[in-house]
């Protein structure tokens, strides 16, 4: 189908650990995932986003993997800070389209 | 600088009022989208255009409508506004232009939220 399942929903950490979450897709036609954070109060923003043509990227302490095989991608980020908690969504688009199907989200929580 | 702007920012209204949110972006982006955000159901897609003319209904379209007769605007209306629309909207651009098109980001505005009681 065309949604995007998201996982966890909420993710407590401590500062200083990493934080891992995971988008799953069915629609092999997906060719583009961004990431989104989310601020209480404020509008979505882009953080880091990879294409179908790429494994893995990073930007400082942010990295993006994705299993096209598998049928998911994930964010990963390392040497968490308080800064860093809010709400983070998943997206996928489909190949020729310009809209994007988001997940539900997940609420970060770093505890200093 | 471009920008997303969305108006009015909060706005209280009556069941079966009609209402429009004004959403204007100066990117020149040929595509704009309109989402709802409520809790427990992330970003939801209503409307979206591909450009001047263009309209097409996402995945919880029924209640609203749009138009598109330039580039920066995109306005949504709720032709008879129900409790169950009161929710936070949010506006969206972006350039994407095909399959090839090394320009996917997708913009969002400020945010309007939106009470109807």
């Amino acid at each position: 189908g065309e949604n995007v399942e998201q996982h966890p929903s909420t993710l407590s950490v401590q500062e200083g650990d990493s934080a891992v979450i995971k988008c799953t897709y069915s629609d092999s036609a997906s060719n583009y995932f961004p990431w989104y954070k989310q601020e209480l109060g404020k509008r979505p923003q882009l953080i880091i986003d990879i294409r179908s043509n790429v494994g893995e990227k990073k930007d400082q302490r942010i990295a993006v993997t994705l299993n096209k095989t598998a049928k998911h991608f994930s964010l990963h980020i390392t040497e968490t800070q308080p800064e860093d908690s809010a709400v983070y969504f998943c997206a996928r688009r489909a190949s020729n389209t310009g809209k994007l199907i988001f997940g539900q989200g997940t609420t970060l929580q770093v505890k200093p | 600088d471009a920008e997303i702007t969305q108006s009015p920012r909060h706005k209280i209204t009556e069941t079966g009022r009609q209402v429009t949110l004004a959403c204007h972006q100066t990117w020149n982006h040929n595509n704009m989208f309109w989402y709802r955000q409520d809790l427990g159901h992330g970003l939801r897609l209503i409307h979206y255009s591909y450009g001047v003319q263009d309209t097409n209904k996402g995945e919880v379209s029924d209640g609203y409508s749009v138009s598109r007769s330039n580039t920066e605007d995109l306005p949504l209306t709720l032709e008879s506004a129900a409790s169950s629309q009161t929710s936070v909207y949010f506006c969206a651009s972006s350039d994407f232009s095909g399959a090839s098109s090394s320009t996917d980001t997708q913009y969002f505005g400020p945010g309007t939220r939106l009470t109807v009681l």
